[in-house]
């Protein structure tokens, strides 16, 4: 059975732009999460989606958004793009919202 | 504020060998805790899923315990392989707060030839 999605692999953007990642979770799984993972801070919870409604946020600017579709895969956007900004993005889907989660090979974000 | 911490932060095995890795956790309050592996650039892969109630799991060479009244999770891996050179995460999720994990920092693994 196929795994968790996401596509780009890696992307290079340029300061100020904006870019939106993608994550298919593995069939029949419902909940959506994306975490950041960075050499300084470590892996940090960004958003989750659960039936197309955003149920958390973590503690990130108004500049990361997300959406879940109806078939459960989900997007992430990140506008006005900062240097900071560069880290590896890990999409993770589970069968609702309290069971194992399974995590994708992630999106690397360079910002220059 | 969950805090989760890790140690050691690195070690270097030779082969062969039994190890255990450590975890804590400062508030109690978690619904389950989950064990990753994540090898250079990669992503994170699931080891062990843990409920609150439960003391330990297992899987293959692999056992993690928890205590979730001292706030403390080991994992306990048997007869160590090159293969299991990785860093190794803990994640914690809060009493039925979703799928929104606080990780440790990791224990990176090297397990020599």
């Amino acid at each position: 059975k196929a795994g968790v999605t996401q596509t780009p692999r890696y992307l290079i953007k340029t300061r100020g732009q904006q870019v939106t990642l993608s994550c298919s979770p593995i069939s029949g799984h419902r909940s959506v999460s994306w975490y950041q993972q960075t050499p300084g801070q470590g892996l940090q919870f960004l958003f989750e989606y659960f039936s197309e409604t955003q149920r958390n946020k973590g503690n990130f600017p108004g500049r990361f958004s997300g959406r879940q579709f109806s078939n459960s895969r989900s997007e992430m956007n990140v506008s006005t793009l900062e240097l900071g900004d560069s880290a590896l993005y890990l999409c993770a889907s589970s069968l609702d919202r309290l069971k194992e989660a399974f995590f994708g090979q992630g999106t690397r974000l360079t910002v220059v | 504020k969950q805090e989760v911490t890790q140690i050691p932060a690195a070690l270097s095995v030779p082969e062969g060998e039994n190890l255990v890795l450590n975890c804590s956790f400062t508030d109690s309050a978690i619904y389950n805790l989950q064990w990753f592996r994540q090898d250079p650039g990669k992503g994170l892969t699931s080891l062990l899923l843990i409920q609150s109630s439960q003391r330990e799991q297992t899987s293959g060479r692999l056992n993690a315990s928890l205590d979730k009244s001292s706030g403390r999770s080991t994992l306990y891996i048997a007869a160590s392989q090159p293969g299991d050179s990785a860093t190794y995460l803990c994640a914690v999720r809060r009493d039925n707060y979703g799928q929104n994990f606080v990780f440790g920092p990791g224990t990176r693994l090297s397990v020599l030839p």
